[in-house]
């Protein structure tokens, strides 16, 4: 989407490697969302940056994941020692301001082999 | 939680035709989106609807939020119209803690 920015736009790796999926979105919005969505489901929430605030991970299915977000700004999500069930495509969103909507990047599809 | 249902998952129809997806939700919530994902998998928000009636074009929606459901109504459905449409809810006024149902994926044929 407009101003959400995600990459890889694919990425395929092998059982147990580590992956890194990055998100940029416009500066100015501090707030800032990781979600997956597996084949044919909805979306799941992983994590949400707000500002200087303490990100809330409860959506993070494993210690295996983890993110960050540099700056205030790009946003990257790192899966360790991935296993087959990560697959999914992972969305990043900002916050909106005024009608305070969700604007979501186009994804990064992650496909563990 | 709040739990989100959707209905109906799937739908096919007509160019033309008009229809209604509904979102039903389990508890009182302070923020309603629609999406649409379109078939390349990208998501639009198309309504922010915590309560009342907005309409965009062709499309408008409903929520009743004291009977805990929403309504997406679609009028002279076009091609483009296809894709999965996502009801998305939380009970703050922010976007944290929103979830979303699992969509129901409407099909237009010319």
């Amino acid at each position: 989407g407009a101003g959400v920015s995600q990459s890889p736009s694919n990425k395929v790796t092998e059982k147990g490697k580590d992956v890194e999926l990055r998100c940029d979105p416009i500066s100015g919005h501090t707030a800032l969302y990781w979600y997956r969505q597996s084949l044919g489901q909805g979306l799941e929430f992983l994590i949400y940056f707000q500002g200087n605030s303490a990100p809330d991970k409860s959506g993070l299915p494993s210690d295996r994941f983890s993110a960050e977000r540099t700056g205030g700004s790009v946003s990257t999500l790192t899966i360790q020692r991935t296993q087959q069930e990560d697959s999914a495509v992972y969305l990043c969103a900002r916050g909106g301001t005024g009608a305070n909507v969700l604007t979501f990047g186009a994804g990064s599809r992650l496909t563990v082999l | 939680g709040i739990q989100v249902e959707q209905s109906p998952p799937d739908l096919i129809l007509q160019e033309g035709a008009n229809s209604t997806l509904r979102c039903n939700f389990s508890d009182s919530v302070n923020n309603l989106q629609w999406f649409h994902q379109n078939p390349w998998g990208q998501l639009i928000n198309l309504f922010y609807i915590p309560s009342g009636t907005k309409q965009n074009g062709r499309l408008s929606a409903t929520t009743v939020a004291t009977e805990r459901y929403s309504l997406l109504y679609i009028s002279s459905s076009q091609t483009t119209d296809s894709g999965v449409y996502f009801c998305a809810v939380g009970p703050n006024f922010g976007n944290e803690k929103l979830t979303f149902g699992t969509g129901t994926r409407l099909t237009i044929i010319p």
